[in-house]
């Protein structure tokens, strides 16, 4: 069965910086693309990018171009992404997730999320 | 930038169809795919490539498309369905992103 399992709870001051991790199990790693997705409190979600593990290969979302920076550890199949120069609207529960198709962006395995609160 | 516009809320009694849309220009030329989210979880794929229905997932759920919207039906409606829906797809006017309609908060009455 395959499982995304994120790291815990953080809580940042504004202007630092934040490394989520994801372990995935349950599957040969480097077969699928990865994502995270960001949903602030009351809010949709929001897709930062995605990683190919199998050659590292990134694609931000424009708004995080230049703060964002996924990478992925092949030995032990995990994911990480991180957030710098934090804000107070960064705080949001980060989700990392599978993506089935190299070709079409689309998710169909998620991890449980870790929440991340930003404040002063 | 690109959006997918969803109605904010959709109420229907038990039993009955729900109907969930979601519009945007590019959705004749990239697919669009549907999740549900119940507070407090992570969202679950209920439809991928406009109509396609991923195995576990019941079958009063389906998806159809035509021109610039997609929509969600729900038919026979049950309590359990009460949750929040969100519609993705594909921006790719200026890079290839993936663009979140602003959900449809489905009420079972």
């Amino acid at each position: 069965q395959v499982h995304l399992v994120q790291s815990g709870p953080e809580v940042k001051k504004p202007g630092a910086s934040l490394k989520v991790s994801c372990n995935t199990s349950g599957y040969p790693f480097i077969t699928y693309p990865l994502s995270w997705v960001r949903q602030a409190p009351g809010r949709g979600p929001e897709w930062m990018g995605w990683i190919n593990p199998a050659n590292g290969d990134t694609t931000y979302a424009q708004k995080f171009q230049g703060r964002v920076t996924m990478t992925t550890d092949t030995l032990t199949s995990t994911l990480y992404m991180d957030l710098r120069s934090l804000r107070s609207d960064d705080t949001a529960v980060y989700y990392c997730a599978r993506v089935p198709s190299g070709s079409v962006l689309y998710f169909d395995i998620w991890g449980q999320g870790t929440m991340v609160t930003v404040s002063s | 930038s690109y959006e997918l516009t969803q109605p904010p809320a959709v109420s229907v009694s038990p039993g009955q169809t729900a109907r969930i849309t979601c519009s945007g220009d590019s959705l004749p030329s990239h697919y669009a795919f549907w999740y549900q989210q119940k507070p407090g979880q992570a969202p679950v794929l209920m439809i991928y490539k406009n109509t396609e229905r991923p195995s576990g997932i019941p079958e009063r759920f389906s998806g159809s498309s035509s021109g610039t919207t997609v929509t969600l039906t729900i038919s026979g409606v049950q309590a359990e369905d009460e949750a929040d829906y969100y519609c993705l797809s594909v921006d790719d006017t200026v890079s290839y992103e993936g663009v979140f309609g602003g959900g449809t908060k489905l009420t079972v009455l």
